[in-house]
């Protein structure tokens, strides 16, 4: 079965400094790999996906992710990071259910908090 | 988030109590989810419709009983339920079922309390 790990629960950085939560995965085959962001109170809203292609993944709200195949990592990055950053991310790999349809695995999430 | 919509957004039962959760698209997606989000757990995928029919009950206890009249519409009812089933219940829709590509997109939940 397909896998990610976000090793980190909890990432705070000031306002203005670089965003970066990270994701690793495990995957028998090519990966097709998905950030998802989730707002206090609120469902969880598509950032990005890796399918195919360019190994640098531009999604919305100026964040990027960058696939990297030699070290199994699909990390999550944005310049200078703002306030209403604060979030839980979430990173995510599709896998083949038990019934055979394309299904989502989820990682445990990682809490981002921007100070002012 | 006007595209999934789920109702009621917070729910308190006792747990003989028999409540149900609302989920409707309005995307025109032909699959529908039911995901249970616990603290400190990942996401656990429950049910998956594709064109009102099911395609997957994940070792669900009877006492979720999932139903799709339509695929716009998902439902997701509730009986007998134990404190740890304390959670947000999400929904989510997609285009389609079988392609690897496809973009799953999330209601705003429900913050279910068993008491």
């Amino acid at each position: 079965a397909q896998s990610v790990a976000q090793p980190e629960d909890q990432v705070n950085v000031a306002e203005g400094n670089p965003l970066t939560v990270k994701c690793t995965y495990s995957v028998s085959g090519n990966p097709y790999l998905f950030w998802y962001v989730q707002y206090p109170n609120r469902g969880l809203q598509f950032l990005l996906k890796y399918i195919t292609g360019d190994n640098l993944v531009k999604g919305s709200y100026g964040f990027e992710a960058e696939f990297n195949k030699s070290q199994t990592s699909f990390h999550l990055k944005k310049p200078s990071a703002l306030v209403s950053d604060s979030a839980l991310y979430f990173c995510a790999v599709r896998d083949i259910g038990n019934t055979g349809f394309q299904k989502l695995v989820f990682g445990t999430g990682t809490r981002f908090l921007v100070s002012p | 988030e006007t595209g999934v919509t789920q109702t009621p957004r917070h729910l308190v039962m006792g747990m003989t109590n028999k409540k149900s959760l609302k989920c409707e698209q309005h995307l025109g997606h032909n699959a529908m989810y039911w995901y249970k989000q616990s603290a400190k757990k990942p996401l656990e995928l429950m049910f998956v419709y594709s064109l009102e029919e099911r395609v997957e009950n994940n070792s669900v206890p009877s006492r979720f009983s999932p139903e799709c009249p339509n695929s716009s519409h998902l439902f997701l009812h509730l009986h007998t339920l134990q404190p740890e089933d304390s959670a947000l219940y999400l929904c989510a829709s997609s285009q389609e079922l079988g392609r690897a590509r496809e973009t799953q997109y999330f209601g705003p939940g429900t913050r279910l309390l068993v008491l």
